[in-house]
């Protein structure tokens, strides 16, 4: 059972567009929902994360934007830079962040 | 150390061979967590230690699988009688405790895969 999707599978954008991607979870005991990035070779790192009693979550170029009714947040990529090109993943845990759930990644291209 | 370690970076295994896969947690991190990820997916839990106890192994697919760090510090990821499905990237991660309030620092994992 797939516990949180994730949407695109690859993404391509522009130079400073804005890159979003979305993930929607099912498991309403979910407390905690980071964002990691992975570059090829390396391990995850962490992004950005929210918890459900906030609706948003900004912090330099990267956003969560989060709606607990519709149990979906999304990462939105201002200003996107071709080193920001790199694999993104979702994730949710309940209980304190403990066990992480991941979504299944979107590959995103940033072209000049 | 500066981050976690792990060794090796790759493995071969053929089939039906055991292997040890090591994880070096930075220095002061009680929890540390072993994840597998198959090619074009997201790591997928297997199991996770506070100090020297297990607390979890929900996520181990199989009794192949046996996880241990038994001074609280190095662990190692133990995989019997390799088989094929078993090929992926095994990530360890650490943090100063558990809870949301201490975010993960994954390693660079040890790819592995079976022949």
């Amino acid at each position: 059972q797939q516990q949180v999707k994730q949407s695109p599978q690859s993404l391509i954008v522009q130079k400073g567009g804005i890159s979003i991607i979305n993930c929607a979870y099912e498991n309403t005991a979910f407390d905690y929902f980071p964002w990691y990035q992975q570059f090829p070779g390396k391990g995850p790192a962490l992004l950005i994360a929210i918890r459900p009693d906030v609706s948003e979550k900004k912090e330099g170029r990267f956003t969560i934007s989060f709606n607990k009714s519709a149990k979906q947040f999304s990462l939105h990529i201002m200003d996107s830079q071709p080193g920001d090109s790199a694999t993104y993943f979702c994730a949710a845990s309940r209980g304190g962040g403990n066990k992480l759930t991941f979504g299944t990644g979107t590959q995103l291209k940033v072209e000049l | 150390g500066a981050g976690v370690s792990q060794s090796p970076r790759y493995k071969v295994a053929k089939r039906g061979q055991d292997v040890a896969l090591r994880c070096d947690p930075i220095s002061g991190h009680v929890s540390l967590f072993w994840y597998q990820q198959a090619l074009g997916q997201g790591p997928e839990f297997l199991t996770y230690f506070q100090n020297e106890a297990q607390l979890d192994k929900s996520g181990l697919p199989s009794d192949r699988f046996f996880a241990e760090r038994p001074e609280g510090s190095v662990s190692t990821l133990k995989i019997q009688r390799t088989q094929q499905e078993d090929s992926a990237v095994y990530l360890c991660a650490s943090s100063l405790g558990l809870g949301r309030n201490y975010g993960y620092t994954f390693g660079s994992g040890t790819r592995l895969t079976v022949v």
